[in-house]
């Protein structure tokens, strides 16, 4: 069954320190893997999108990887503050879907402190 | 530059009424167009989505339905709300090609009370 599993479940940091958000997929063959933030009661904002041949993409603080032979990603964030403070959800797509099967994780609670 | 529109924002109420959440996509033309439910701690359910006018595919049997009226308008509704449809709903849409983005609308929520 094509799963996404991130962890932590939830995270607390304090300001300009650096975390990672982990991603573990089951989804084969998989076409692209995407992150989004989602502030509090809003929609979620894309951070990075790869192919399944792409193994970093940055957006400013945000670097994400993927290994593909491993089936994990990760979410960096360098020097954070406190508008980080969001849900961090990981995406895939599976190769022979269409958008209509995208398979999302159920997201990384972070919570950034002064 | 393409933007998407979802409203309201937030939504009370009773059992038993009826539901319309709408969403325009501007921008493009011949979006695909999704719906989510999103569940506190868990991922986003794909309730229905469209390909083109009138094309409508259900994901999941529920209390919900939804009509594209519009190449660009995305409706979600129901007869007679239940509890159990309480939740956070998004609006998303996408290119017909892979290499689009896929951007979600700023969700509304809804408490059925």
């Amino acid at each position: 069954k094509n799963q996404v599993e991130q962890s932590p479940q939830s995270l607390i940091i304090l300001e300009g320190k650096n975390c990672t958000l982990q991603c573990n997929y089951t989804v084969s063959p998989f076409s692209n893997l995407r992150w989004y933030k989602q502030d509090t009661g809003r929609g979620p904002v894309s951070l990075t999108i790869m192919t399944f041949s792409e193994n970093t993409k940055s957006n400013g603080r945000y670097t994400a990887t993927l290994d593909a032979d491993t089936k994990q990603s990760s979410l960096h964030i360098t020097a954070s503050q406190l508008s980080d403070s969001a849900s961090y959800i990981c995406v895939v797509s599976p190769f022979s879907g269409g958008y209509n099967k995208l398979i999302f994780g159920a997201g990384t609670r972070l919570a950034v402190h002064p | 530059s393409q933007t998407i529109h979802q409203w309201p924002a937030t939504l009370v109420q009773p059992v038993g009424s009826p539901l319309s959440l709408e969403c325009t996509v501007e921008g493009t033309s011949n979006p695909n167009l999704y719906w989510y439910r999103q569940a506190a701690g868990r991922g986003l359910q794909l309730l229905f989505y469209s390909v083109g006018i009138g094309q409508i595919s259900s994901e999941v049997p529920q209390n919900l339905s939804a009509s594209r009226p519009q190449d660009r308008q995305f409706i979600l509704s129901s007869k007679k709300l239940l509890l159990s449809d309480s939740g956070f709903y998004l609006c998303a849409w996408s290119g017909q090609s892979s290499n689009y983005g896929y951007t979600f609308g700023s969700g509304t929520r809804l408490t059925v009370v």
